[in-house]
C-alpha cells in the first residue's frame, strides 16, 4: 500500500520563502507531482519529479531523495495568491497512471 | 474542449436515487480519471481508462458505483442508490498518457444526497 505525509498548515510571510514536504511509503515509486489547489477551485499541476534532485521553475522548486522517500515544494519570494492546499502525490510502479493523494497542506501567506 | 468539462456542477439527490455525473476530457487526451476528493482532504482515486478500457477499478468503494467510457472520449460515473455517505466533490481529470504528463482536472460535481 501506499502512506504519504505531510504538515497539515503552514503559515508563512509574503516575500520570504516556505519549504512544504512530503514523505511517502510505497510498494514501487514511478513519479512524485506537486498539485496547488485554491479553495473551491480544482487542483492544477505544479510539478514532477521522477529521479533524484531539484526541479525549478520559476519560483517554484521541486526536490526528490529517492532513497529517503522524500520530497519537498520549495516556494521564493512568496505572493498572497500562493494561499492555497498543496498536494503530494505519487505514482506507484504498479500503477500505470493514476496517483495517490496526500491529504494537503494548507499555506497561508500573511502580508 | 479546451478544458475538462464536468456537469452537472451541483446535484443534490434524495437518498435511495441513481445519479449519473459526465465528463467530458480535454480533446485528444488518452487517459480519464475520476476522484472523490471531501473537503479538507487530497482527491481519492475511484477509477480509471485508457481510450475506452477501464484499466483499473479498485477505488470504487462498493458494486454501487460504476463508470464507463464507451467511445474513449466522454464518461460517465454512475452511483446506484445513493447514500448520505455519497456526499462529496467528484473530479474528474484527463492527460495526453502515462508516464509523466500532468493531470488536468475538471471543476468537479458536488453530490449532497439528503
Amino acid at each position: 500500500g501506499q502512506n504519504i505525509d505531510q504538515p497539515t498548515e503552514m503559515t508563512a510571510t509574503e516575500g520570504a520563502i516556505v519549504q512544504i514536504n512530503c514523505t511517502y511509503q510505497t510498494s514501487g515509486f514511478n513519479g512524485l507531482f506537486w498539485y496547488q489547489q485554491h479553495a473551491g477551485e480544482a487542483p492544477t499541476f505544479l510539478s514532477y519529479n521522477v529521479l533524484d534532485g531539484l526541479e525549478e521553475k520559476g519560483r517554484f522548486s521541486s526536490f526528490l531523495s529517492r532513497s529517503k522517500g522524500y520530497s519537498y515544494l520549495l516556494l521564493k519570494e512568496l505572493q498572497m495568491k500562493d494561499s492555497a492546499s498543496y498536494l503530494c502525490a505519487v505514482r506507484d510502479r504498479g500503477s500505470q497512471g493514476n496517483l495517490i493523494f496526500g491529504k494537503g497542506t494548507k499555506l497561508s501567506v500573511k502580508p | 474542449g479546451a478544458g475538462v468539462s464536468q456537469s452537472p456542477r451541483y446535484k443534490v439527490t434524495k437518498r435511495g436515487q441513481d445519479v449519473a455525473l459526465r465528463c467530458d476530457p480535454i480533446s485528444g487526451h488518452v487517459s480519464l480519471y475520476w476522484y472523490r476528493q471531501a473537503l479538507g482532504q487530497g482527491p481519492e482515486f475511484l477509477t480509471y481508462f485508457n481510450y475506452e478500457a477501464q484499466q483499473d477499478k479498485s477505488g470504487l468503494p462498493n458494486d454501487r458505483f460504476s463508470a464507463e467510457r464507451p467511445e474513449g472520449s466522454i464518461s460517465t460515473l454512475t452511483i446506484q442508490r445513493t447514500e448520505q455517505r455519497d456526499s462529496a466533490m467528484y473530479r474528474c481529470a484527463s492527460s495526453l498518457g502515462w508516464p509523466s504528463y500532468g493531470y488536468t482536472f475538471g471543476s468537479g460535481t458536488r453530490l449532497t444526497v439528503v
